[in-house]
């Protein structure tokens, strides 16, 4: 068992430059989350999904970010344009369920330096 | 709201000694604890909670509503448990999961 895949596992992009992330969870999980960890910061939760529908998306910035999960497998970020404060990295995470004690299982992330 | 803090970002103890590390927290309902640790080069994953009231790795973790703390606790420290610890909290609003900005555990030899 992989684990949840993220691609690319490093990336660095100009300011205003549009940037992609994608998150594959593990198979049968039908919760999916995204997450951005500024550096010396604990993760922070972008966007969850169940199945397809995005169930709590309050703390995405939606003026430049945008995620999808069409068909409730693969996920996919983004950011359009990137800002310097942008920099960070980006944590995909996956679970059985939305429960409160399921654990969730986290991939490898995504750092993203913007200059 | 809710929020996790962890008052100390550096820690180091001598292999062998007690270790805790200190988590606090402000949830107006009945929340759920946990810890996960990221060892170096891997991937963040979940080393208690404390629904499961189970001891992982020699470490426990005593929910303290009056104090609203989870402290994470070992009594003999070994090398190995050197790693970034976060502790998070969720409720019963939903599964958003709230990180601590995480300690930094040294065991020195």
């Amino acid at each position: 068992e992989a684990g949840v895949v993220q691609s690319p596992r490093y990336k660095i992009i100009e300011k205003k430059q549009p940037v992609a992330f994608w998150c594959n969870p593990i198979s049968g999980h039908n919760t999916l989350y995204w997450y951005r960890q500024n550096l010396g910061q604990g993760p922070e939760l972008l966007i969850r999904y169940e199945n397809e529908e995005a169930v709590d998306d309050s703390q995405l910035p939606k003026d430049r970010f945008s995620a999808e999960r069409l068909k409730g497998v693969d996920s996919t970020l983004k950011i359009q344009p990137a800002e310097l404060g942008d920099s960070a990295v980006y944590l995909c995470a996956s679970s059985l369920d939305p429960g409160l004690e399921v654990e969730q299982y986290f991939g490898p992330g995504t750092r993203l330096t913007v200059t | 709201a809710q929020r996790v803090t962890q008052p100390e970002k550096l820690l180091s103890v001598f292999k062998g000694a007690p270790v805790e590390l200190k988590c606090n927290y402000s949830y107006s309902g009945s929340p759920e604890l946990f810890w996960y640790v990221q060892y170096s080069r891997q991937r963040l994953q979940l080393l208690l909670r404390h629904i499961s009231r189970e001891s992982i790795k020699g470490f426990t973790a005593d929910l303290n509503k009056g104090e609203t703390s989870f402290h994470l606790k070992k009594p003999f420290a070994q090398e190995e448990d050197s790693a970034m610890y976060y502790c998070a909290l969720t409720g019963t609003s939903g599964s958003r999961l709230t990180f601590g900005e995480g300690t930094q555990l040294t065991v020195n030899p």
